[in-house]
């Protein structure tokens, strides 16, 4: 079984430029997240989509980032425009109906220079 | 909100040799805890879960933690590290009734041939 996977591994960006993010749950996962580590910090809840519909959006910095999943089943982050300050490695995560047990990605590093 | 506290940055440490990572956690009411492992280069996998029951938790690989509600601490254990053991691992909690997850800094966990 596929686990959960993220495009493109590492994206390097110049700041003002957009960049779209996308996390494939694993199949039949409804629990979808994304999460954020900034360098040297703590790993951070950015938000939760159950199928289609953003459960929590408490964790997302600011309206410059826009997160979609249409149809319930991959997910896709931007960014736009991307500041300095969004440097870090984002993680997506997916787990079963009524599961705590999520299973990540490998994560986006992503760099604005 | 919760915090997770980890209490060590980075660990240096020879093979066969015992080790232990603190957690403390900060909310209050009933929570989930867990313990995941990022080894060089692969995504974050569960080492182990706690939810209600006995404490003293096992995990995979030979790791356990033990959960002591009165001093809110989630310490992970291993008796006798390998040098596969070199990876960074995060303590992380969440509430009973919410999925989303509170991960503490990291802890990079060196072991020395």
């Amino acid at each position: 079984e596929a686990g959960v996977t993220q495009f493109p591994s590492h994206s390097v960006i110049e700041k003002g430029q957009t960049v779209t993010l996308r996390c494939d749950p694993i199949s039949g996962h409804d629990n979808l997240y994304w999460y954020r580590r900034v360098m040297g910090k703590e790993i951070k809840f950015l938000l939760h989509f159950v199928k289609e519909s953003k459960q929590d959006e408490s964790g997302m910095p600011n309206n410059r980032f826009l997160a979609e999943r249409t149809g319930g089943t991959y997910s896709t982050l931007k960014v736009q425009p991307a500041e300095l300050e969004d440097s870090g490695v984002y993680f997506c995560a997916s787990s079963q109906v009524l599961s705590s047990e999520a299973f990540f990605g490998q994560g986006t590093r992503l760099t604005v220079v | 909100a919760q915090s997770v506290s980890q209490h060590n940055h980075h660990v240096i440490l020879s093979e066969a040799a015992s080790l232990e990572l603190g957690c403390n956690y900060s909310y209050g009411g009933t929570v989930n805890l867990f313990w995941y492992v990022q080894y060089p280069g692969q995504h974050l996998q569960l080492l182990l879960k706690y939810f209600s029951g006995d404490p003293l938790v096992k995990g995979i690989k030979g790791f356990e933690a033990e959960f002591i509600k009165s001093k809110f601490s989630f310490n992970l254990r291993k008796p006798s590290v390998q040098w596969s053991d070199t990876a960074e691992y995060f303590c992380a909690t969440s509430r009973s009734n919410d999925y989303k997850l509170s991960f503490g800094a990291g802890t990079t966990v060196t072991v020395r041939a």
